[in-house]
């Protein structure tokens, strides 16, 4: 069974300038996360999907990070315009349905460096 | 508001000991809760899940425990090898079930 997918897997970008980030899921996961890992710390969820709808992106900072799910498969995370304090690992993670504490599975991340 | 505490930061062992790491977590109504292995540069790799009604769960070398009551959980490696070297995270699911809110991690190197 193929893992979580993600590109780039490093980014390098200047502050202000715009950028995205891919994920596919495990084939059947219905929940899709995005998590933000600032090094030395754990990860920090920035927004749920459930199929393409959209659960919680409370945490979210909505004036310049949005994501989107289209027909319930792979999503985008996108950040525009980009701070300093962007810099971390964006890790993208599924699970297989909507219950709880359901076992959650993690791609490899996209490495980025805000400069 | 919960949160995931683990000790120690960091820890180093020769090859061959056992070892406990720890976690803690401030509200005990909890729903699951997970421990990941993440090496670096690489993403989070699932080691063990222990379902809220479970004392503990065990995989080969590792068993994991689970006191809701007191807000802890261990994971317990046996006979440790030099490939055990990596970060441990320890989480929690939140009140809805839904996410998960990590700790900082156990940063373990085990030489041989």
């Amino acid at each position: 069974e193929a893992g979580v997918a993600q590109s780039p897997r490093y980014k390098i970008i200047e502050k202000r300038q715009s950028v995205a980030f891919w994920c596919n899921p495990i084939s059947g996961h219905a929940t899709l996360y995005w998590y933000q890992q600032i090094l030395g710390q754990g990860p920090k969820l920035l927004i749920q999907f459930q199929n393409n709808g959209v659960v919680d992106d409370s945490q979210l900072p909505k004036d310049r990070f949005s994501a989107e799910r289209l027909k319930g498969v792979d999503s985008t995370l996108k950040i525009q315009p980009a701070k300093l304090e962007d810099s971390a690992v964006y890790l993208c993670a599924s699970s297989l349905g909507r219950g709880s504490g359901l076992e959650q599975y993690f791609g490899p991340g996209t490495r980025l460096t805000v400069t | 508001k919960q949160e995931v505490t683990q000790i120690p930061a960091a820890l180093s062992v020769p090859e061959g000991e056992n070892l406990v790491l720890n976690c803690s977590f401030t509200d005990s109504a909890i729903y699951n809760l997970q421990w990941f292995r993440q090496d670096p540069g690489k993403g989070l790799t699932s080691l063990l899940l222990i379902q809220s009604s479970q004392r503990e769960q065990t995989s080969g070398r590792l068993n994991a425990s689970l006191d809701k009551s007191s807000g802890r959980s261990t994971l317990y490696i046996a006979a440790s090898q030099p490939g055990d070297s990596a970060t441990y995270l320890c989480a929690v699911f939140n009140q809805a079930g839904t996410a998960l809110i990590f700790g900082k991690g156990t940063t373990l190197s085990v030489s041989s």
